[in-house]
């Protein structure tokens, strides 16, 4: 993989399920992976920054991991709320670059 | 409000033309970073500074320069306008990893 890859571009989600997706990153020159909250209108929140394979992180309800051997790290959302509904972003650092990848737009059903 | 501060929020002007955005990041941060998003591509890492020096550089293109001045205030130069330079910038600054983004300026290139 030479890009940031995320999967689902879009979803949604009944109000109170959990879920989780993907961000697939290039796996060689490894220095950190991003995930960002980005609400419309608004700037990118910063949610996670994890540099350590086998990393997991917490805020709250949204949780992450991170596996840089295969290339990887996955969002979780426990028990979704409407205010979860934004875009989460994901990015590589690697040599000097950082790519950003297109997104996963969460939609919350009431 | 993430402490970072951009100025102009809006810049409409006309192709061929120079603009200059502004970005102060949070007090402390050493660190500045530009990105610009368009309407057919997502988040472009352009340039990164860090206490004056620039540090890493991205997808920016040769009509587009930066600096970091000693106050650590950063600006970036877009000259000879294009249509396509239309986009929405964004500055962040971080003093570690964990990067605060600003408000960005809104670029209209007619």
């Amino acid at each position: 993989i030479l890009n940031v890859e995320q999967s689902p571009q879009s979803l949604h989600v009944q109000e109170g399920d959990s879920t989780n997706f993907t961000c697939s990153f290039p796996s060689s020159n490894f220095y950190a992976l991003h995930w960002y909250r980005w609400e419309t209108a608004k700037s990118p929140e910063a949610l996670f920054v994890m540099t350590l394979n086998g990393d997991e992180k917490k805020k709250g309800r949204i949780s992450a991991t991170l596996n840089t051997k295969e290339g990887y790290s996955y969002l979780y959302i426990k028990g979704s709320q409407p205010e979860d509904s934004a875009t989460y972003l994901c990015a590589s650092n690697r040599d000097d670059k950082i790519i950003f990848g297109k997104g996963t737009r969460l939609h919350i059903l009431p | 409000d993430s402490g970072v501060t951009q100025t102009p929020k809006h810049l409409i002007t006309a192709t061929g033309q120079r603009v200059t955005l502004r970005c102060s990041p949070r007090s402390g941060d050493l660190s500045v970073y530009w990105y610009q998003q368009s309407l057919d591509q997502g988040l472009q890492f352009l340039i990164q500074y860090y206490n004056g020096e620039e540090r890493a550089k991205g997808n920016i293109l040769e009509r587009f320069s930066a600096q970091q001045f000693p106050d650590l205030h950063s600006e970036l130069n877009l000259s000879s306008l294009e249509l396509g330079d239309s986009a929405l910038y964004f500055c962040a600054s971080s003093v570690l990893e964990e990067q605060f983004f600003g408000p960005g300026t809104r670029l209209t290139v007619l």
